[in-house]
């Protein structure tokens, strides 16, 4: 069964410092992994879709890195904005099953 | 494309009574998910539709939740008697699994409280 474990649990940096969030996993036998954001009150938007054939993905400021071999997953944040406060998700696949495993999420707050 | 469409985005209802939630999926995607999500265990994998095709229901708490697929463009969860803690919100997700696997959906969800 997949465990997904995400850390730090919170984190609160100022305006414009480059960041990362960890996700670990312990079924490396994936095919992908996938990076999520939430805000508040709302639902999970897709932020990156990593292949088990890639090693990293980007989309304008974020870049999530794949290392299977060790089971862990990074998604960098560069030059942080408020407007990036929100709670970041990874998720991973249960093996050869479709349904995806969450971790419990970090909790991003970037002041002005 | 319009999304993932969920309805209602707020169920508020009283204990004993029957939810029902609705979920319509991205077209041409042939995985369905429904998820909870609670502050004390976060996201929890419901029941997923492969094809239309219940697959693995093991996260259904019990036997008050069922869910059905009648067709590729729609699906219900349903929650019948309904017990305040079933209270979260509720997520449905699609998926299309073709060479690759592209990955999941969302919907914006359906947040019950059952008084």
């Amino acid at each position: 069964k997949q465990e997904v474990t995400q850390i730090p649990a919170a984190l609160s940096v100022p305006e414009g410092e480059n960041l990362v969030l960890n996700c670990s996993f312990t079924d490396s036998a994936i095919y992908n992994l996938q990076w999520f954001r939430q805000d508040p009150g709302k639902g999970l938007t897709s932020l990156l879709l990593i292949q088990s054939s890639q090693r990293e993905q980007t989309s304008g400021r974020l870049n999530a890195s794949l290392d299977k071999s060790s089971g862990r997953s990074t998604l960098y944040i560069a030059a942080s904005q408020p407007g990036d406060s929100a709670t970041y998700l990874c998720a991973a696949p249960s093996g050869s099953a479709r349904q995806l495993t969450f971790g419990s999420g970090t909790q991003l707050t970037v002041l002005p | 494309d319009a999304g993932v469409i969920q309805s209602p985005r707020h169920e508020v209802t009283e204990m004993g009574q029957e939810v029902t939630l609705r979920c319509k999926p991205i077209s041409g995607h042939d995985y369905l998910f429904w998820y909870r999500q609670t502050m004390m265990r976060g996201l929890e994998l419901l029941i997923y539709f492969n094809n239309n095709v219940p697959i693995d229901d093991s996260g259904m708490p019990e036997d008050r939740f069922s869910a059905k697929m009648p067709n590729a463009s729609f699906s219900t969860l349903k929650i019948q008697p309904s017990e305040p803690r079933d209270s979260a919100v509720y997520f449905c997700a699609s998926s299309f699994v073709g060479v690759d696997f592209y990955g999941y959906t969302f919907g914006s969800g359906t947040r019950l409280t059952v008084v």
